[in-house]
Formats: C-alpha cells, structure tokens, sequence
C-alpha cells in the first residue's frame, strides 16, 4: 500500500473562498503531480513537480496554485473557488518515469 | 494526436468468470504502457507497467499484453471476484520528455456479480 495522503477527503465550500488541498508522501518521491478526475473521463494533468522548488503547469488550465518547499509536500491552492472547479483532485508521486504513479485516495470539492 | 481509446466503456460479468478489457493507443513515441485500477470513491493502484520489449505481464489474476506493433494492449482477469468490481485505466507513456508525459484512456467500468 502506497504511503500519499490527501486531506480533506470531501469539501462543500462557498463561491469566493480560499482553500488548500493538502498532500503528502513519505516514500521520498522527487516527483509529484495534481490531476483532476471527473466522472467517466481521463484523469487530466494540471500541476507537477520534479524536486524541491520545482514546479510546472500540466496541460489542462488550472486556477490553481502550488508550492513544493519540502520533498514530502505538494499542497494545492485556489486562491477563490468557484462552481467551476468542482471535481475529484488526485495527488500522485513517483521516483521516475518508468516507475508506477503512486496515487492518493483523492478529494472530492463541491463548489456552491 | 496521441490518444488512449479503450472498450467496453463497460461490462457486467458473474463471479468466476473471465474477462478482457481492450485498449488502443497511437501515443508515439512509445515508451511503456500501463494498467491501473481504481476502486469507487479511492485512487487508482498500479496493476502492471509494460515495456516496448514485453508481450505480457502478470500480477496474480491479472494479466496484461501488449502488441507494440499494432499500439493495442488487454488486460484479462481470471475467474473474477466480488473485489475486481472496479474501472481499469490504460496509461501510455511516450518518450519525448524526461518527464515522460502520460496519456489516459477513460477507463473500463467492471462490475462483478454474485
């Protein structure tokens, strides 16, 4: 069983509000990655990592923000949600491109 | 365009049963090919990584193949449990970063029944 927590697991906010997902792994990944699931379509790519300090934007537009200041954390942020960005948020790390993604078990953001 | 196409979009099976879920790919260059599975409300596990120079991989009930030459790949589940009811994602990797960018399919919807 992989060691990458998510936290919250569910969050119903209001439009306007700041909020932080929260992930974190303890198998000393350099790299991790965000991405966004929705029901009955791929998981799409909007933030990753290669190390410590390093950040980059994935493929599908995100608001949202990232900071990777410790190996072990790769908190996301939306400065001011809205309903638009309701959707399942999955955080993953790895130790190298031909090595399997380690995923978290998600959270589910509601927007209303 | 690099795409990952899978079938059924889902299937319905009896416990003990077989079954073989497709995918299709035309991500190049190709790098590895990869089955995950993703239980209702978690995120998804590694079930097998594939490389261009292997033709089948197994993880206990689960077996994935690969024919590299006509970008499709299966993976077969054997005598089907309760527990397999889940979706099957097929991942391709091409290698055109060091990243090694990631293609998803949408994922096949096994459910199992008693």
């Amino acid at each position: 069983e992989a060691d990458i927590y998510q936290t919250p697991r569910y969050l119903v906010i209001g439009t306007g509000k700041k909020i932080t997902l929260e992930c974190s792994q303890t198998m000393g990944h350099d790299k991790m990655y965000w991405y966004q699931q929705d029901p009955g379509m791929e998981l799409h790519l909007i933030h990753y990592s290669y190390g410590v300090n390093s950040t980059e934007k994935g493929d599908l537009s995100s608001e949202s923000t990232v900071s990777r200041i410790r190996t072990e954390h790769f908190p996301l942020t939306l400065e001011s949600a809205r309903p638009s960005h309701t959707s399942q948020y999955l955080c993953a790390s790895s130790s190298g491109p031909n090595s399997p993604l380690h995923f978290g078990n998600g959270t589910r953001l509601t927007v209303t | 365009k690099n795409q990952v196409e899978q079938s059924p979009q889902s299937l319905i099976i009896l416990e003990g049963k077989n079954c073989t879920l497709q995918c299709n790919y035309t991500v190049s260059p190709f790098s590895n090919l990869r089955w995950y599975k993703q239980d209702t409300g978690r995120g998804p596990v590694s079930l097998t990584i594939m490389t261009f120079s292997e033709n089948t991989k197994s993880n206990g009930r689960y077996t994935a193949t690969l024919d590299a030459d006509t970008k499709q790949s299966s993976l077969h589940i054997t005598a089907s449990q309760l527990s397999d009811s889940a979706s099957y994602i097929c991942v391709v990797s091409d290698r055109g970063s060091t990243l090694g960018r990631l293609y998803f399919g949408r994922g096949t919807q096994l459910t199992v029944w008693p």
